[in-house]
This record gives structure tokens, sequence and C-alpha cells, in this order.
């Protein structure tokens, strides 16, 4: 079955600090890694996808497949960026279905 | 386009209790799945509606159940609640093949 494990709850960084968010994940097919994040009062949304491979808010995330991992980083924290993160893992079920697994979140809290 | 809503935003039901939820998705969006949100277990997957039929369901009893009409508005039932059905359950859409565009959620307290 497939997981995804976020292992910090909590992560806190001072403004202008790299961040790193990790993630791994196991899944016995080709895996669609994103990222979707929850700022304060807001819903959730998506911030990027590995295939993408693109930089969003200054995020970027690199899919490693020989450590299953798909880590968010950003070089410098801003306090914009304090919300909670979500790994997910994008999954096709068949008949045309796609499901999201979560990782259980990453709470980052950027100290001015 | 308006996003993604969900009606009512606050429940609070006693135990035994049903509860019926409803999403109105994107306008254009044919895709809507249902996750619930909790503490303990995080967000986990419930089921996807595709033009009116359920394509896909997550590992929950058959007390979760769902239906989506032809104007790809969707609700989701949970019969005989739980305490443990408290949580904060949440709606998406899609209309490609990747991204979901979630609504608020419906927060539900089952006392």
């Amino acid at each position: 079955a497939q997981r995804v494990t976020q292992p910090e709850k909590l992560l806190s960084v001072f403004k202008g600090a790299p961040v790193e968010l990790k993630c791994n994940y196991s899944y016995s097919g080709s895996p669609e890694l994103f990222w979707y994040v929850q700022y304060s009062r807001q819903r959730l949304q998506l911030l990027l996808r590995h295939i993408s491979r693109e930089s969003i808010k200054g995020f970027t995330a690199d899919l490693n497949k020989g450590e299953t991992s798909f880590h968010l980083k950003k070089p410098f924290a801003q306090e914009e960026d304090s919300a909670m993160y979500y790994c997910a893992l994008h999954i096709y079920s068949g008949a045309g279905s796609y499901q999201l697994t979560f990782g259980k979140g990453t709470k980052l809290s950027v100290i001015p | 386009k308006a996003g993604v809503t969900q009606t009512p935003r606050y429940l609070i039901k006693t135990r035994g209790q049903q509860v019926t939820l409803s999403c109105s998705p994107i306008s254009g969006h044919r895709s809507v799945s249902w996750y619930q949100q909790t503490p303990g277990q995080g967000l986990q997957f419930l089921f996807e509606y595709f033009s009116e039929t359920q394509r896909n369901k997550g590992n929950f009893p058959g007390r979760f159940s769902g239906r989506q009409f032809s104007n790809s508005r969707s609700e989701m039932n949970v019969s005989t609640l739980e305490l443990g059905d408290s949580a904060l359950y949440l709606c998406a859409s899609r209309h490609g093949t990747y991204e979901q565009f979630f609504g608020p959620g419906t927060r539900l307290t089952v006392l």
C-alpha cells in the first residue's frame, strides 16, 4: 500500500534562513508527487508538482526515486511562508480515477 | 470562476444520527472527491464521483456513502454517526487529470 511520511510536525525557522520540509513516500508504481499548502483561514491549494519542475513562490522540490523522497526547499524563508504543508502522492486508481494520499503535514513557522 | 463550495460549514450531531453534506464543484468540473481530515489520521480519501458514478472508494465503512447529480453537485452521507466521525470533510473538484481544487470544508462534530 502507498504511504507518505512527513517526519516533522512542526518546523520553525528564522526569516531569511533556508527551509527544507521533508517528505518520503512508499509506492510500488511510478510516483507522481505534489506539495499542497494551507495558509491560515484559507483552503488547501496545490503548491507544486514534481513533473512540472517549476519554482513556485521560491519553493522547489526534486523527486529522488533512489531515496524515495520529495523534499520541499526554499533558500530564504519569508514570514508569509508560515503555513501547513502537505506532501501528497497522486495515484491513478483505474477507470479514470485519481486519488491523493497525503502525509500528515508539517506546520512551518517563520520567526521574524 | 467561483471556487468549490460546501454546505453547511459547521454541523453538530449526536451519536446514532445521520448527516448529509453537500459540495458544489467549480463550473465545468465533473469529478468530485471527498476527503476526511482528523488530527490523528490526517487527510484520508473517501471516494470519487464522475458523471454520477462512483469511480473509486477509500477504506471507510459502508456508513459512508455519496452520490453525484447530473449538474455534478455531490452529497456525502454518514449514517449511524460515531464519535470518531468528528472531522473536517473536504470536497475537491477536478477537470483535468491532476489538479484538485478544494473547498473550505464542513466541520462535523458528533456529541
